[in-house]
């Protein structure tokens, strides 16, 4: 498995503002991915963090709206901007280790937007 | 695009009872299938997979059958206990390809003691 932490776990962020989620994983992985999923839900992809490059954003996601880095193996950054209510959502980071099956994923950051 | 649907969207049953979950997929390319339990607050958590070159796959309690030419895959609970309640995500993705994987859309399960 991988030892997966994100910060911060939970935030309640005020309309306007911006907030920057952290993912640290414990060892290189090959492949990191940022998901949404509302209260009931499923998981949408929001995009792949590319380690040295641009992220690669899923259909209905910009990277105006929704920044990533990854400077290294080990890390990503998610930011959410210009946050409306409608951002309110669980925001999971998730990893595949070499080998490109198991995947994994980070505890969540659980955010309020009011 | 792959398209995974999975049934039934709730799922109650007696504790000891057996619970079976079912996804189709679209993509004949799809050649991996996990298995995630997610509990309440929690994280959803790998609990089986299969491969393509594999019909059936058991851990324990937990088994998965996979049916390539019909394009579906079954999670099979025996023996359920109250901790088993809890919501299963099944998904399918082209593992060495271009891997991102396609979700269902969750399975409540509830298991009454």
């Amino acid at each position: 498995s991988a030892v997966i932490s994100q910060k911060p776990s939970r935030d309640i962020c005020q309309r306007g503002t911006s907030l920057t989620i952290q993912c640290q994983v414990d060892s290189q992985v090959t492949m990191m991915f940022w998901y949404r999923q509302q209260p009931g839900q499923s998981l949408t992809l929001i995009a792949t963090a590319n380690q040295g490059s641009e992220a690669t954003y899923e259909s209905g996601f910009v990277i105006d709206k929704f920044p990533i880095s990854r400077p290294n193996l080990t890390f990503s950054t998610l930011t959410v901007s210009n946050m409306s209510p409608e951002d309110s959502s669980i925001y999971l980071c998730s990893v595949v280790r070499g080998g490109g099956y198991e995947q994994y994923f980070g505890p969540g950051t659980r955010l309020t937007v009011t | 695009g792959e398209n995974v649907e999975q049934h039934p969207s709730t799922l109650s049953v007696q504790e000891g009872d057996s619970a079976v979950i079912k996804c189709t997929y679209s993509d004949s390319a799809s050649n991996y299938f996990p298995w995630y339990k997610q509990e309440l607050g929690k994280r959803p958590q790998l609990i089986i997979d299969i491969r393509s070159n594999v019909g059936e796959k058991k851990d324990q309690r937990i088994a998965v059958t996979l049916n390539k030419t019909a394009k579906h895959f079954s999670l099979h609970i025996t023996e359920t206990q109250p901790e088993d309640s809890a919501v299963y995500f099944c998904a399918a993705s082209e593992a060495g390809g271009s891997y991102i994987p396609t979700f269902g859309r969750g399975t409540s399960l509830i298991v009454h003691p």
